[in-house]
This record gives structure tokens, sequence and C-alpha cells, in this order.
């Protein structure tokens, strides 16, 4: 069982916007704005897209882009393109030296 | 391109231990931690447990408390992952990656090692 949750899939056509939730408790997400989010493609390692909720690292498009409200984070991608199909994990720090992430969402682009 | 270097494939008996390697730029251990994460097939992300090897301090789940040890070898700027008492649920891939350990993300990934656990 994933210390986060998140839906397990969602889809969206080329050029729209959709939006990954990821819920978490007081504990983490509520506490830390040390939420981080991955890009993985089949086969690959996991790349680092959003980091500390809201910020982009150097080379990632900016049409991903991250929030927080309460106990949930938000991962939302705009004009949606076929290489963002890909799963994606969100991660937060959860104290005490600890991390945890959601279980992963499968982004399908129709 | 900066790369963390992982070791090849492993396959391994049930009850039987398996050591990971994971080579960093030279900077890294002074400036970072090392995380481990890893896979099972089909599955999600699991975060094992973090080295900080400035401060020569360690960190696990709860999940592989007793079963998983994180080293790191400052002078050939390798970490190693051991992981104790294989079962076929251990069977998965398992990452190492660079964290920013002020704010907690991780910004480096390795490609990854398999590790089957098969009698």
């Amino acid at each position: 069982q994933s210390a986060l949750t998140q839906p397990a899939s969602v889809s969206g056509s080329p050029g729209q916007s959709i939006t990954i939730s990821c819920t978490g408790s007081s504990s983490d997400i509520g506490t830390f704005n040390l939420v981080s989010w991955y890009q993985q493609h089949p086969g690959k390692a996991p790349k680092l897209i959003i980091y500390e909720v809201i910020k982009r690292p150097s080379g990632v498009s900016n049409r991903f882009s991250g929030s927080k409200s309460g106990n949930t984070a938000s991962l939302t991608i705009s004009g949606l393109q076929a290489e963002d199909e890909a799963e994606y994990y969100c991660c937060s720090y959860t104290g005490s030296r600890t991390f945890g992430f959601g279980g992963g969402t499968k982004l399908t682009v129709l | 391109q900066v790369q963390l270097m992982q070791s090849g494939a492993e396959v391994k008996k049930p009850g039987s231990s398996v050591k990971v390697s994971c080579k960093a730029p030279g900077d890294t251990f002074i400036s970072y931690a090392i995380s481990w994460m890893r896979q099972a097939p089909g599955q999600g992300l699991e975060w094992m447990g973090t080295i900080i090897p400035i401060l020569k301090t360690s960190n696990y789940a709860q999940k592989f408390q007793g079963r998983v040890t994180i080293t790191a070898d400052e002078s050939s700027s390798t970490a190693y992952m051991e992981l104790s008492s294989l079962t076929s649920e251990d069977t998965a891939v398992y990452y190492c990656a660079r964290c920013q350990w002020e704010v907690k993300y991780f910004d480096l990934w390795g490609r990854g090692t398999l590790v089957t656990v098969s009698s």
C-alpha cells in the first residue's frame, strides 16, 4: 500500500490539459512543501519534473506545473503531446528522514 | 553527461543476499545524499532508504528495517545497497538516485539493476 494516493489512470487528447492528484495526510503533504513529481517511460528510469511542489528543473517544459492545497498535491500538464504518455509518480517527504511515493498514474494521450 | 552507474543484473536464490553498487560523480558525496528505490514488475516506485555520506548516517523505510543496509565508500564515490533474506517478492528493478537532501528530491537516477529471486 502506497503512502500517497494517485488515480490509476488519466487520459486526454493532444492539446488538452490534464491534472493528476496526489493525496497524502497532514503528516506529509499537509506539513511539508517537499513534494516532487517524476515521469517514467516504459523501461526507463524516472525523471524529475517538479520539485518543492511548484518548481521545475532546468530543461523541463513549462507545460508541466505543480500545486498543492491542504493534503493534496497536483500535477498539471497543459498542451498534451504524444510524448507525455508515461507513468507519473508523486513523492513527499514524510518526516524523520523518510519518503513516500504515490502508486503512480498512467497517462494515456488519446 | 552526469550519470549514476549501477552494477549489473543479478539472479539470487531465496534466502540469500544481494549487494548492488552505484558509482557517483566525484563531488556527489560531498554535497548530496544517495537514495535507493525499487520497482517490482508492473508496480510503482518504493523508497527503501537514504544515506548521507558526509554525515555517515543512513535511514530506512520501516518495511525494510533489519533487512537492508546502505553504505557509502567515499574513496571510490560508490554507494551500496545490500538486501538480505531474499524472497520472490524482492524481484524488482533497484534504482539509486542522487538526493538533494535539504529540499528532499531525487534529481539524478541510475538506470536500474534488475534483481531476480528464483529457486
